[in-house]
């Protein structure tokens, strides 16, 4: 059956460090992913995509990798802040299907 | 530009009671989603349209549920009888297409209660 992994314990970090969150998946052939952020009480807030022909894709301070080989993608965010807190989802399409199927999300912590 | 605009924020009922989500999405998009999120989980697809047509509704529990979007841009969707296991959020989203060249834009949800 088709899978979407992300890690469902929260990821507790230092201010200035790197998060680095993953997102899994399996039987999947998506042409691209996409990570969201979301605060609680609020709608999902789009962030990156980067599409399956592409390894790596930069924002401001957000990096993320896209591996079609180990059906992984990885979103890191350098120099993490106190207002970086919030729920990532990872979110891709079903080959073609123009529908994204959300992850359940990881929890960012990141103590001052 | 103005988001997507749900309402209402918060509903709270009792089972076997009607209840209706309205969302308003942003001006131009012609492609609208509904999903549900439940506590601790990622959104869940209910129903898409393209314009004022449903073109996947595969997910939604048609029994109970059912949506519209006349003239191809607000959106109700409706649970009659609500059951138990309907609380969650609801949330709306909206693109200016599809594919990769179009993100969703979503709503801060309806959040559903049923007691």
């Amino acid at each position: 059956s088709q899978k979407i992994e992300q890690n469902s314990e929260a990821l507790n970090i230092q201010e200035g460090k790197t998060a680095t969150l993953t997102c899994n998946y399996t039987n999947y052939s998506p042409a691209y992913l996409q990570w969201y952020r979301q605060d609680p009480g609020r709608g999902p807030v789009f962030l990156l995509l980067i599409r399956e022909n592409e390894k790596e894709k930069r924002k401001e301070r957000l990096k993320v990798t896209f591996d079609t080989t180990l059906k992984q993608s990885l979103f890191h965010i350098t120099a993490s802040q106190p207002a970086d807190s919030a729920t990532y989802l990872c979110a891709l399409d079903s080959g073609g299907s123009y529908i994204p199927t959300f992850g359940r999300g990881t929890s960012l912590i990141v103590h001052p | 530009e103005a988001g997507v605009v749900q309402s209402p924020r918060y509903k709270i009922i009792e089972k076997k009671q009607p209840v209706a989500f309205w969302c308003n999405p942003i001006s131009g998009h012609n492609t609208l989603y509904w999903y549900r999120q439940n506590l601790g989980q990622g959104p869940e697809l209910l129903i898409r349209y393209e314009n004022e047509e449903a073109v996947d509704d595969s997910q939604l529990p048609k029994d109970r549920f059912s949506a519209e979007r006349l003239k191809g841009v607000d959106s109700t969707l409706k649970i009659q009888p609500a059951e138990l296991g309907d609380s969650a959020v609801y949330l709306c989203a909206s693109s200016g297409g599809t594919g990769d060249n179009s993100p969703l834009h979503f709503g801060n949800g309806t959040r559903l209660t049923v007691t």
